[in-house]
């Protein structure tokens, strides 16, 4: 069973619009949770990341909302652009006796129209 | 110039064979990791190590061992390949390990098992 869900699998937005990606959980002991940016060919490139103390954390035209009580965070990206265009994934990790193990969800293909 | 170095990007092998992954970092950290990224698959945790030292390992198989020769190498050697083993497997590398470290990837080494 998957432990981190993300939808959509795949999203197509036009340029200069905004992007909003969801991601859910169940383990209630997952307190962090970064997002992750991949292009083809490439490894993961961490994007931006929140910990479960905070519900909002914003960086440029990147932002992930937290909400702990649904168990869910998204991450909003506005005037969305082109070279936008990669696999996002959300990730968690546990806190207490963690060894670094970030776990992962499938990922959203986005595909940002000119 | 690239912070974490995979070698080789890609590689091919035939069932039954044994081959090593090459890991370097160069961004001072002391703790690394091993995921691996397969078809409709989520990145999946390996290993992880601090200061050299073995911190969770998840894989179920004993065919894949982590090796440690220097604080900035993790290298992962793969014995008796199967083509299930097929996949792109990840390093990471963090300042510190546990909970909220933010994680670093590198290229990737796609092993293809024939």
């Amino acid at each position: 069973q998957q432990q981190v869900r993300q939808s959509p699998q795949s999203l197509t937005v036009w340029e200069g619009g905004t992007t909003v990606l969801t991601c859910s959980y169940e383990d209630s002991t997952f307190n962090y949770f970064p997002w992750y940016q991949q292009f083809p060919g490439e490894g993961p490139a961490l994007l931006i990341s929140i910990l479960s103390v905070s519900d909002k954390k914003e960086d440029g035209r990147f932002t992930t909302f937290f909400n702990k009580r649904e168990k869910k965070l998204s991450l909003h990206i506005i005037d969305s652009q082109p070279g936008d265009s990669a696999t996002y994934f959300c990730a968690a990790s546990k806190g207490t006796g963690n060894t670094g193990k970030l776990i992962f969800g499938l990922g959203t293909t986005l595909q940002v129209q000119p | 110039d690239p912070k974490i170095i995979q070698k080789p990007k890609y590689l091919v092998a035939v069932t039954g064979s044994e081959k090593i992954l090459i890991c370097e970092q160069y961004l001072g950290h002391n703790a690394m990791y091993w995921y691996r990224q397969s078809a409709k698959k989520p990145l999946e945790f390996m290993f992880s190590y601090s200061y050299q030292k073995l911190m969770d390992n998840q894989t179920a198989s004993s065919r894949f061992q982590p090796q440690s020769s220097k604080k900035n190498h993790l290298d992962l050697q793969i014995t008796a390949l199967k083509p299930d083993d097929s996949a792109t497997y990840f390093c990471a590398s963090s300042q510190t390990g546990g909970r909220d470290a933010e994680q670093f990837f590198g290229p990737g080494t796609r092993l293809t098992v024939l």
